[in-house]
């Protein structure tokens, strides 16, 4: 069975810094892309990041671009989003997923985040 | 950035209806979307990619159409566990997009 699993969430401060990590088992995350998806309870989901499989390529959502850098590393075979600059609006369950379609499309159950004063 | 327009917001429907809804890209996509479902306290489960591939293991009463800027997922004889939010998402070009969402009631 395939599994993602994220940790790292937390309550944070405006203007805080979180770093969320994202391991898999049953699969080799190391061949997989990784995207990082946001939810706000009772809301629809938002795509955040992605990071290419060779580590090589990241894309941002324009609600995250300069606050939030997604990388990886290979060796532990271990996604990471680092987030900075914390707004309330980040407020959200965050998932790690593959979206691979035919190839792997798996989810973790997320880590919540609370940015809060 | 593409924007992802799907409708209806919510709907009502019985066990055994046919439930259709539509997302509409703001510009042309190509066939490089996928439908997930999504239930309360759990994480969304891919139906549909590629506009029209049905994921392996999901009932053959969801389908998929459509392709450039308008898409349909339409569920045949809705069951029980089909009761749940779903969405929409263009995996063309970044940044992605995510729908915003329809959830089925009853």
């Amino acid at each position: 069975e395939v599994q993602l699993l994220e940790s790292g969430g937390t309550v944070v401060q405006p203007g805080g810094s979180l770093r969320l990590s994202c391991s898999a088992s049953g699969i080799n995350l190391r061949f997989f892309a990784v995207t990082w998806v946001r939810q706000v309870p009772g809301k629809g989901l938002e795509w955040v990041s992605s990071i290419s499989g060779n580590g090589n390529f990241m894309y941002y959502a324009d609600s995250v671009k300069g606050r939030f850098s997604i990388s990886r590393d290979q060796s532990t075979a271990t996604g990471y989003l680092q987030m900075t600059n914390l707004r309330v609006d980040d407020t959200a369950l965050y998932r790690c997923a593959t979206l691979a379609g035919a190839w792997g499309d798996h989810w973790g159950q997320g880590t919540p985040v609370t940015v809060s004063s | 950035a593409i924007q992802m327009t799907q409708f209806p917001s919510s709907l009502s429907a019985s066990v055994g209806d046919r439930v259709t809804i539509t997302c509409r890209a703001s510009q042309g996509i190509g066939k490089d979307l996928s439908w997930y479902q999504q239930k309360p306290g759990q994480a969304p489960k891919l139906l549909i990619y590629s506009a029209t591939n049905l994921q392996s293991g999901v009932p053959s009463r969801f389908s998929g159409s459509g392709s450039g800027t308008d898409f349909t997922l339409t569920i045949n004889s809705l069951q029980p566990e089909d009761f749940a939010s779903y969405y929409c998402f263009q995996d063309h070009n970044y940044p992605r997009a995510f729908g915003q969402g329809t959830k089925v009631e009853i």
